[in-house]
């Protein structure tokens, strides 16, 4: 157990349609990314918070967008869900708002597998 | 950030030792080379970290040439519970974005 919550586990939804998945980091952590992973793309990056602030962001479309609460927890917002959109998003914490180097490990969540139909 | 490139798959039989090489040529000098493992359907996990030379822990090697352009992950006699994705990442004390990649699928078999 990685101590990275995220929720749902599942959501099948439709095309179209709109969704929002939720992060609880590590206790203590400040930092929080959400990755998308699809099998055809590997591990892809998309945003990554710090302390509230967004701080680095990767392949993200403009149709999501994501933020972090004061209580450090995050959400990652998908609309105009499309067929491709069906992945598996994974959000990460570490304590430092650098992801690697000396500051050590990412903490992976279990994910949350969306399905689009 | 540093390019890495990984192979694809390999295979192994159990009980035999696994060596992942990872080359990322332009490799800079603040920059640490970081190694997680993923089982499918789970998020990816911290396997090892290094900057130069070997590093060991209780899972794996880290063995680091002094040019630094390539790093091997050493899984010593590796069991079925091994197969995973590995993944090989290059990025500094102020590297922000990780992208994995697809990294290597090892496959251990009896």
């Amino acid at each position: 157990d990685s101590g990275v919550t995220q929720t749902p586990k599942h959501l099948i939804t439709a095309t179209g349609q709109r969704v929002t998945l939720r992060c609880s980091p590590r206790s203590g952590d400040l930092s929080v990314y959400w990755y998308q992973q699809s099998l055809d793309q590997g591990l892809q990056f998309l945003i990554q918070y710090y302390n509230g602030e967004e701080r680095a962001k990767g392949n993200i479309l403009e149709r999501f967008s994501a933020q972090q609460f004061p209580d450090l927890h995050s959400e990652l917002n998908l609309s105009s869900l499309e067929l491709g959109d069906s992945a598996l998003y994974f959000c990460a914490s570490s304590p430092s708002p650098y992801s690697s180097g000396g500051a050590g490990e990412l903490f992976f969540g279990e994910g949350s597998r969306l399905t689009v139909l | 950030l540093a390019k890495t490139t990984q192979p694809i798959s390999m295979d192994s039989y159990e009980g035999q030792e696994v060596n992942i090489t990872c080359s990322h040529n332009n490799i800079a000098t603040n920059d640490y080379i970081t190694w997680y493992q993923q089982f499918p359907s789970q998020g990816p996990r911290f396997i090892i970290q290094g900057y130069k030379t070997k590093v060991t822990n209780e899972v794996a090697s880290l063995f680091i040439p002094a040019d630094r352009k390539s790093s091997t992950l050493s899984l010593p006699r590796v069991s079925l519970s091994d197969t995973a994705v590995y993944y090989c990442l290059v990025a500094s004390n102020s590297g922000y974005a990780l992208n994995f990649g697809k990294g290597t699928s090892l496959l251990v078999t009896p």
